[in-house]
């Protein structure tokens, strides 16, 4: 079973405009953490969020973490053309290892001119 | 600095042939992990390596998959008798560990191995 499930599955706004996205886990995480991959590349870390951390922000990105909830969600403000891309949030799973990172099947952005 | 390589770009092969994948990762980072990426779909763990050894190879789907990295530096992903089902982009990722811990960093992703099982 996915430990961690993004939702909406698709979003498509207008330039300017905020797109939220939501992750969803099921086991307790030492961290959660965001990427974005544009079309045939590889993926791209954005934001890492800490269990004991509720909220964290860099530039125009916004992160939540609700622990009680096993959820998260990624805010990104005034969004333009080039954050179109698939967005996914990876979660490690802890074990004795807590190295195993089990990433969602990600939000695809269109963000349109 | 140089990011994560992976080589090569491209590989097709053959129903039953045996392939061999390789990343470079990023110097200094003691970790490094495999995944793969069917189309549509988010990366699927393999296995994570810290210095030399396999600290997690639970997602290796079958004793197909094999996984080195002898020096703590380099990682070959290997596939036995490949399957069409095992077609994907097969990505490398490393980082820094602290405190023993990998997944409290940032992963460096490589651009992939496109592989095509005919």
């Amino acid at each position: 079973s996915q430990q961690g499930e993004e939702d909406p599955q698709a979003l498509s706004i207008q330039e300017g405009e905020n797109a939220t996205m939501n992750c969803s886990y099921k086991t307790s995480i030492n961290n959660l953490q965001w990427y974005r991959q544009n079309s045939g590349r590889g993926l791209v870390h954005l934001i890492l969020i800490r269990s004991n951390e509720r909220e964290k922000h860099s530039g125009r990105l916004r992160v939540t973490l609700d622990t009680s909830k096993k959820s998260s969600s990624l805010l990104i403000t005034a969004s333009r053309a080039a954050d179109t891309a698939s967005y996914f949030c990876a979660t490690d799973a802890r074990s004795n290892y807590g190295q195993n990172f089990v990433f969602g099947p990600g939000t695809r952005l269109s963000v349109l001119p | 600095g140089a990011g994560v390589s992976q080589t090569p770009s491209n590989k097709v092969t053959e129903k039953g042939k045996y392939v061999e994948l390789r990343c470079d990762p990023i110097s200094g980072h003691t970790a490094l992990y495999w995944y793969r990426q069917s189309l549509g779909q988010g990366p699927e763990f393999l296995i994570y390596f810290q210095g030399t050894g396999a600290a997690d190879d639970s997602g290796l789907p079958n004793d197909r998959f094999f996984a080195v990295r002898p020096e703590g530096s380099v990682s070959t992903l290997k596939i036995q008798r490949t399957e069409r089902g095992d077609s994907a982009v097969y990505l490398c990722a490393s980082s820094l560990v602290d405190g023993g811990w990998a997944s409290y960093n940032e992963q460096f992703f490589g651009p992939g191995t496109r592989l095509t099982v005919l």
